[in-house]
């Protein structure tokens, strides 16, 4: 069975600093890995994905994920913090288990404060 | 624009009233889900729809119903059985593009229970 752990909700950077926001995934099958971001009141947006070939992948707003394997991990990165990408992150794992509910499983999510 | 589009924004209930969310989508897709958002608790399935009137409960099904007697729409109704309501609900959609493809959400539908 799929599921997604989500290290620290609660994550402060100051502006201009590395953003790192942690995801492990639990899947006996290749995992198909997300990132979403959810600004105040609003839905999800997608921010990246990884499906198959090279594991490094980037997304908008100038983030990035790497899938690694050997950690089975997702972690979701941006070099330098602005005062928009404060929100919530969420990490999502595709459901491949024969459930039929062509699923996504998220994790319970990262809220990003950024410092000015 | 292609999209998901909820309706109400927001919503106020008394207790043992029946509500009805809407959920329309013009993505030509397949699948729709409804998820409730609580704090610190990300998001849980209530029900999904992988065509049209055929549904299956999700984890949280409980206290909620839907139908889906046309392909781009998903209502949601929160029943009096519900017994805590008051929570953010988000409705999404999915291609057929398998495991692939990612879920596109609507803005969401925040339902307080007075």
């Amino acid at each position: 069975a799929q599921s997604v752990t989500q290290l620290g909700s609660h994550v402060s950077v100051s502006e201009g600093a590395l953003v790192l926001l942690r995801c492990n995934y639990s899947s006996s099958v290749p995992p198909y890995l997300f990132w979403y971001v959810q600004y105040p009141n609003q839905g999800l947006q997608l921010l990246l994905k990884y499906t198959t070939g090279a594991t490094l992948v980037k997304g908008i707003n100038g983030f990035e994920a790497e899938f690694k394997k050997s950690e089975t991990s997702f972690h979701l990165t941006k070099p330098s913090a602005h005062m928009s990408d404060a929100a919530e992150y969420f990490c999502a794992v595709s459901d491949q288990a024969q459930t039929g509910a062509n699923n996504l499983f998220f994790g319970t999510g990262t809220r990003l404060t950024v410092i000015p | 624009d292609g999209g998901i589009t909820q309706s109400p924004k927001y919503l106020f209930r008394k207790e043992g009233q029946n509500v009805t969310l809407s959920c329309e989508q013009n993505l030509n897709h397949d699948a729709m889900y409804w998820y409730r958002q609580d704090p610190g608790q990300g998001l849980r399935l209530i029900y999904y729809s992988q065509i049209v009137n055929d549904f299956q409960k999700g984890d949280i099904a409980e206290g909620y119903s839907v139908s889906r007697e046309k392909k781009e729409s998903f209502p949601l109704t929160v029943t009096s059985a519900q017994k805590n309501p008051t929570a953010f609900y988000l409705c999404a959609s999915r291609g057929t593009s398998g495991y692939t493809g990612e879920l596109f959400f609507g803005e969401g539908s925040r339902l307080t229970v007075l």
